[in-house]
């Protein structure tokens, strides 16, 4: 069945340092691709999403390529700041958007 | 954009009584509203798929008499957790799907049980 995996956390980096969460998906079909946000104490938001191969989706200084080659969508910032602390969840779903399949997050603690 | 609200945000109740969670998309209709289970430090377990007028579809091993959903109308459904367990604790959380774009998510209620 459709799965995700994501590395396991936390991550810890110092405020401007580059940010590289990897995501690895198995799906049939052609999935769209997404990574929400969760900070302390409140629900999803969604950071970015890519509906097809080879789309990047981009937002605040975050961006993840859609690689069907290597089934990936890996989550990069090139400068993380103390307010990008959170727990970062990739996902996937089918081509209807119903049903999510989310990795087990990836909590990024920044420290000034 | 999009808005799913949740209601109540927080709620602790005693084991044994029923609780009820509601779900609203606040500017669009959703035909399609799912419900999650989040522990502690995990991800979303997806519990069910709450579909408008028509009865909603558990994913396995969720006790559809245990948590009871209702979706009355295109911008509201509600779980209830009924005769619920200190086990029952958690993060729930609603999202909704309007038309072909994606879910978006209510921010979530947790619940604890004494």
């Amino acid at each position: 069945g459709d799965s995700v995996t994501q590395m396991e956390g936390p991550v810890t980096l110092s405020e401007e340092a580059f940010l590289t969460i990897n995501c690895t998906y198995t799906a049939t079909g052609y999935p769209s691709l997404f990574w929400y946000v969760q900070y302390p104490g409140e629900g999803l938001q969604l950071l970015l999403k890519a509906t097809k191969a080879d789309d990047k989706g981009s937002n605040k200084g975050f961006e993840a390529t859609y690689r069907k080659e290597t089934t990936s969508f890996h989550l990069e910032k090139g400068s993380v700041q103390v307010s990008d602390s959170a727990v970062y969840f990739c996902a996937l779903s089918g081509g209807n958007f119903n049903k999510f399949y989310f990795g087990s997050g990836t909590k990024l603690n920044v420290k000034p | 954009g999009a808005v799913v609200s949740q209601h109540p945000s927080r709620v602790i109740c005693k084991s044994g009584t029923s609780v009820k969670i509601e779900c609203r998309s606040l500017d669009f209709q959703a035909t399609t509203m799912f419900w999650y289970r989040q522990f502690p430090k995990q991800s979303l377990m997806l519990m069910a798929t709450s579909n408008e007028g028509s009865k909603a579809t558990y994913e396995q091993g969720v006790e559809k008499d245990k948590f009871l959903i209702n979706h009355a109308s295109l911008t509201l459904s509600t779980l209830t957790v009924t005769s619920a367990h200190p086990e029952d604790s958690s993060f729930y959380i609603c999202s909704a799907n309007r038309g072909l774009e994606t879910q978006y998510f209510g921010p979530g209620t947790r619940l604890l049980v004494l």
